[in-house]
């Protein structure tokens, strides 16, 4: 069976730009999350969908944005791009409820770099 | 903060010793899970410890949790040079969302 899979997996973007990242989940899980990890540090929590709804927002600002689809894939945004917002960006999905008493599946990320 | 703190930061054995990764957090937990990240990849799960709960082993892994000093810790028994990576403690609190707060990461170097 398909992992996690993420699109794409390395992007190189100037200040000020926008960017779109994607994500597919397993098949049958309904709950997305994405995930922000810089450099030498453990992913922060960005965002989560469960049945297209938002469940979870992290202290990022309102640049970032997320969607999920009825497919159950997801779309993470990121408006005005700033050098800080370089990092490896992680989608994960979950069975379940969505609510953390399962196990997250990790796809492996799309590198973002800012110019 | 509920932040899961990882002790070492880095730590560096030979094969077929055990190695010891600690995990401190400040606040009550649903669960705790353990993950493991090579360079470049992404995370993968090891275990889920629900608070509940005080040992659970997988294969070569042993978590422990004790949440009345709110830490775990994971060992990892006869290590091989493939079990060089990053290992990341994550804290799932309360509430109904599946919002995992990573600690800072131990990395695991074993020399073979």
């Amino acid at each position: 069976d398909a992992g996690v899979t993420q699109s794409p997996t390395h992007l190189i973007k100037t200040r000020g730009q926008q960017v779109t990242l994607r994500c597919s989940p397993i098949s049958g899980h309904k709950s997305v999350s994405w995930y922000q990890q810089v450099l030498g540090q453990g992913p922060q929590f960005i965002f989560q969908y469960y049945e297209k709804e938002e469940r979870g927002r992290g202290n990022f600002p309102d640049r970032f944005s997320a969607r999920q689809f009825p497919n159950y894939s997801s779309e993470l945004n990121v408006n005005a791009l700033l050098l800080g917002d370089s990092a490896l960006y992680l989608c994960a999905s979950s069975g379940g409820y969505g609510g953390g008493n399962q196990p997250q599946h990790f796809g492996d990320g799309t590198r973002l770099s800012i110019l | 903060s509920q932040q899961g703190e990882e002790d070492p930061q880095a730590l560096s054995i030979q094969e077929g010793e055990n190695a010891t990764m600690n995990c401190s957090y400040k606040t009550s937990i649903n669960n705790l899970q353990w993950y493991r990240q090579n360079s470049g990849r992404g995370l993968v799960h090891l275990i889920l410890i629900r608070s509940n709960e005080r040992e659970k082993h997988s294969g070569r892994l042993r978590v422990t949790l004790d949440t009345s000093k709110k830490s775990s810790s994971l060992l990892i028994t006869a290590s091989r040079a493939a079990d060089t990576a990053s290992y990341f403690c994550a804290i799932h609190g309360s509430g109904n969302t599946g919002k995992l707060i990573f600690g800072q990461g131990t990395t695991l170097q074993v020399k073979p």
